[in-house]
């Protein structure tokens, strides 16, 4: 079975502190991995995904394989950064069937 | 910015009642999903649907659900006899290819009293 572990519901930083979202996954098979995330009333949006190796808004993502973590850093956290994040896994063979983390609130504070 | 409009916003409606919950994806995707979120639970995936056929669907999308492409630019997720656990936000979703990003909807608050 595929599962997205989210560990933390809410991650409280002062600007400018790194972050780290993490993200455990469990699939027996070659999954990809993505970062969704939605800003207060807005809908959500992807934020990256492993297999293109962007950094986006200075976000990074790793995939370890041997950890099955996909954890999401940003080494100076920004306030407009303030969003709920969900961690996401497709199995490779069906596409766009996303499983999803619980996702976490990231807070940061000025 | 092309984007996935959804229809309503939020309704409410009695348990047993028929819900239709409306889409219109991005104009040149080909792949519409649906999606839903429980209050305080996690984002699931219902059913995905390509070439006018369901392509995958979750052991929650049952006889209940049913889901159309009417016309060429909506698609439709229905809910024959609603009960009270369907009460959720729905998000549709499209993708240019199979394996693309998912371009989500604002999602339609569905209560079931």
């Amino acid at each position: 079975a595929q599962r997205v572990t989210q560990p933390e519901k809410l991650l409280s930083v002062f600007k400018g502190a790194p972050v780290e979202l993490k993200c455990n996954y469990s699939y027996s098979g070659s999954p990809e991995l993505f970062w969704y995330v939605q800003y207060s009333r807005q809908r959500l949006q992807l934020l990256l995904r492993h297999i293109s190796r962007e950094s986006i808004k200075g976000f990074t993502a790793d995939l370890n394989k041997g950890e099955t973590s996909f954890h999401l850093k940003k080494p100076f956290a920004q306030e407009e950064d303030s969003a709920m994040y969900y961690c996401a896994l497709s199995p490779v063979e069906y596409g766009n069937k996303l499983v999803f983390g619980a996702g976490t609130i990231l807070r940061v504070k000025s | 910015e092309p984007e996935v409009t959804q229809t309503p916003s939020h309704q409410v409606t009695q348990m047993g009642q028929e819900v239709i919950l409306r889409c219109v994806p991005i104009s040149n995707h080909l792949y519409f999903y649906w999606y839903r979120q429980i209050l305080g639970q996690k984002v699931e995936f219902l059913v995905s649907f390509y070439n006018n056929e369901i392509s995958e669907k979750s052991e929650i999308f049952d006889d209940q659900f049913s889901v159309e492409r009417p016309d060429g630019s909506n698609f439709t997720l229905k809910i024959r006899s609603t009960k009270l656990e369907d009460s959720a936000m729905y998000f549709c979703a499209s993708s240019e290819g199979v394996a693309g990003e998912l371009f989500f909807g604002e999602g339609s608050r569905l209560t079931v009293l």
